[in-house]
C-alpha cells in the first residue's frame, strides 16, 4: 500500500526562525516520484519541487531546501530563516510511477508571527 | 499556458440536492484527478483519468457521486444526492501522462456547502 505520512498537524515560529516539516512515504514501488505542494490561505495548491526515487540529491532553492533519504523513507522540507509569507498549509505528496496515482498527506499548517 | 480551469469557485445547495462540477485541464494532459478535500484534512483522491478511461476510481462513493470524461477532454464530476458531509473543496488535476518527471497541475477548486 502506498501511503504519505505527515506527523506535524501544526507548527507555530516566529519569523527568521528556521523549521522543518517532515513527510514519511511508504511505497513497495522502486519508481516513483516524492512532491511537495504549499496552500495558502486562498486555497490553490501550488507545487514547490519533485524528486524521482532515483535522485538523492538534495536540494537548496533560496530559503527553501529539501532532504531525501530513501534508507529512512523521508523527503523532509527545511525553510530557513521563515517569513511571515510562508504560512500556509504544506502537503508531501507521493506519485506512484507504473499508475500515475498522486496520493497526499494530511498536510502540515506551518504559521509564522512577525 | 492556461492553467486548469474549474467552475463554479463556489456552490450552495441544500442536502438532497444534486450538483455538478466542470474541470477543463490543461491542454495535452491525458491524466485527470479529481479530489476532495475536506476542511482541514489532505486531498483525497476520487478518481483518476487517462484520457476518457478511469484508471481509479477506488476512494469515490459510487452510490451518489459519478464522474465522466467525455472525449478524454473536459471532465464532470456529480453528487446525487448531496449530503452534509459532501461539503468540502473539490480540486481537479492534470498532468501529461508519458513524461514522467512532472507535476501535476491543479486548478483553484470548487468550494462547496451543502446545508
Amino acid at each position: 500500500a502506498q501511503k504519505v505520512t505527515q506527523a506535524q498537524t501544526e507548527i507555530s515560529v516566529v519569523e527568521k526562525e528556521d523549521v522543518t516539516l517532515d513527510c514519511v512515504y511508504e511505497t513497495r514501488d522502486t519508481t516513483y516520484y516524492l512532491f511537495w505542494y504549499k496552500q495558502p490561505p486562498s486555497g490553490e495548491l501550488v507545487f514547490l519541487i519533485r524528486r524521482n526515487s532515483f535522485d538523492e540529491q538534495n536540494e537548496i532553492s533560496g530559503r527553501y531546501s529539501w532532504n531525501f533519504q530513501k534508507s529512512t523513507s523521508s523527503f523532509n522540507f527545511t525553510i530557513t530563516a521563515s517569513q511571515v509569507v510562508d504560512s500556509a498549509v504544506y502537503f508531501c505528496a507521493l506519485r506512484i510511477s507504473d499508475t500515475d496515482k498522486l496520493i497526499f498527506g494530511t498536510g502540515t499548517r506551518l504559521q509564522v508571527f512577525p | 499556458e492556461a492553467g486548469v480551469a474549474q467552475s463554479p469557485r463556489y456552490k450552495i445547495i441544500e442536502k438532497r440536492q444534486s450538483v455538478a462540477f466542470w474541470c477543463n485541464p490543461i491542454s495535452g494532459h491525458a491524466t485527470l484527478y479529481w479530489y476532495q478535500q475536506i476542511l482541514g484534512q489532505g486531498p483525497k483522491l476520487l478518481i483518476q483519468f487517462q484520457n476518457n478511461g478511469v484508471v481509479d476510481d477506488s476512494q469515490l462513493p459510487k452510490d451518489r457521486f459519478s464522474a465522466e470524461r467525455l472525449k478524454g477532454v473536459d471532465s464532470t464530476l456529480k453528487i446525487q444526492p448531496a449530503k452534509l458531509e459532501d461539503s468540502a473543496v473539490y480540486l481537479c488535476a492534470s498532468r501529461p501522462t508519458g513524461v514522467l518527471n512532472t507535476e501535476a497541475f491543479f486548478g483553484q477548486g470548487t468550494r462547496l456547502t451543502v446545508v
